[in-house]
């Protein structure tokens, strides 16, 4: 079946980055976009941005650009977010989730979430 | 940029009819989905595309949309179905995706 497995839980200091993996399985990697999307403790879902594993091309969110890296490796089907200049304000769960629809955004399945927390 | 509008909280009686509806400017020219998302999980597909219900989801979940809002609706509350409800949408102009800010459905 379609899964996305995501590495596991970090703490970080605030100004450190932080890589979170997203290793899919169950489907062709290159086929579909990953997207990243956060949630802080009892808040909304925010999206982040996505990457085309295909050719590597980004978008972000206007409030991330700058701030966030998404890499793929193919040979391992796996995705990575990098997020540099941690604050408090990004200790959130982030979650990797497919596009199953490039024209309407559809997003299935999502990932289980890492939990990164940002404290000195 | 585009917002997408839902009620924070709806309750409903176990057995009853619970609506969520999602609120954006022209969100009739836009494809809606919506999540499903249990405490301490992470969300689920219920609907997508308007209307469609992806395989595995309860014949209970519904949706519908009208020039103004879309709607998500759950016939014969149950229990399980206590969860936080999210719309989204995807910005073809930006190529950004929009998701509404959530609804905690309570069964009561």
């Amino acid at each position: 079946q379609v899964q996305l497995v995501q590495s596991g839980a970090e703490v970080k200091k605030p100004g450190a980055s932080v890589k979170v993996s997203c290793k899919a399985s169950g489907y062709t990697f290159t086929n579909y976009d990953i997207n990243w999307v956060r949630q802080a403790t009892g808040q909304g879902l925010e999206w982040m941005g996505w990457m085309n594993p295909n050719n590597g091309f980004t978008g972000a969110a206007q409030k991330f650009q700058g701030r966030v890296t998404m890499t793929r490796n193919i040979s391992i089907y796996t995705a990575y977010m990098e997020v540099s200049g941690l604050t408090s304000e990004d200790t959130a769960v982030y979650y990797c989730a497919r596009r199953s629809d490039f024209l309407t955004g559809r997003i299935d399945p999502w990932g289980q979430g890492t939990l990164v927390t940002v404290s000195s | 940029s585009y917002e997408l509008t839902q009620p924070r909280s709806v309750s409903v009686a176990l057995g009853q009819t619970a609506r969520i509806t999602c609120g954006g400017n022209n969100i009739g020219t836009k494809t809606v989905h919506w999540y499903q998302q249990r405490p301490g999980q992470a969300p689920v597909l219920v609907i997508f595309s308007d209307t469609n219900r992806p395989s595995g989801i309860p014949e209970r979940f519904s949706g519908s949309k009208s020039g103004s809002a879309a709607t998500l609706t759950i016939s014969r509350a149950q229990a399980g179905d206590e969860a936080d409800y999210y719309c989204q949408v995807w910005d073809i102009s930006t190529a950004w995706m929009v998701f509404g800010g959530g609804t905690k459905l309570t069964v009561l």
